[in-house]
């Protein structure tokens, strides 16, 4: 079961550089998330997508942009990137408001700015 | 949820013996509570969650309880392994709500 995959695992930019992080999940789930993780932190949310065809801020947004492609796929953009932006992203997916289920997590992509 | 008070962002635990970690939330109005692991260089991995109509959940070596008047929240791990070494979180979501709050987390090792 691949349940949520992201690609790349490991990225270093440099500072200004553009970057797209992709997510996609097999689980038919309606809403799909990414977070950052910071050493010593807990994950913060930088933007959800709550069913497909729509996207929110969470506690994080700015220098991220979202794509919900489609029901499967959630992109994370780093339009010019800085060393503030270094940090492990994580994309998560899960069924839907109304349903007491967890989110799943993917592993996790490493991200550097130099 | 937040980590406040009972909190420890470590625990050190002899192989054999139960685990408790704690978490304190703020959000009276959350309902659902989850607790994940996180094993270094992976992503958060389910382990049991409890609704708020509930004061204890178990599972296999994990019991969940949940205190609503304290606004406090335990995982108990019974016989804890090496393989249970890992940071573990707490996480709340009211009813109809989209996003999760997380604590801080707490880091657990297991000594031999």
């Amino acid at each position: 079961n691949a349940g949520v995959t992201q690609t790349p695992k490991f990225q270093v930019l440099k500072t200004g550089q553009s970057m797209t992080l992709q997510c996609a999940q097999d689980m038919n789930h309606n809403s799909m998330y990414w977070y950052r993780q910071d050493p010593g932190m807990g994950l913060r949310l930088i933007y959800y997508s709550a069913s497909e065809g729509t996207t929110d801020k969470g506690e994080v947004p700015n220098g991220y942009n979202v794509s919900r492609l489609n029901k499967r796929e959630f992109s994370l953009r780093l339009e010019s990137a800085a060393p503030s932006q270094t940090s492990v992203y994580f994309c998560a997916s899960f069924t839907g408001a109304l349903s007491n289920q967890p989110q799943h997590f993917g592993d996790g992509t490493r991200l550097s700015i130099l | 949820g937040e980590s406040v008070g009972l909190h420890l962002p470590t625990l050190s635990v002899q192989e054999g013996d139960n685990s408790i970690i704690n978490c304190a939330y703020s959000n009276s109005a959350s309902d659902y509570f989850i607790w994940y692991k996180q094993e270094s260089g992976k992503g958060p991995q389910f382990i049991i969650d409890i609704r708020s109509n509930m004061d204890k959940r178990q599972g296999q070596r994990v019991t969940v309880l949940l205190n609503k008047t304290v606004k406090h929240l335990s995982l108990q791990i019974a016989a804890t392994q090496p393989g249970d070494s890992a940071v573990y979180f707490c996480a709340e979501r009211g009813s109809n709500d989209y996003k999760l709050s997380f604590g801080a987390g707490t880091t657990v090792t297991v000594r031999a």
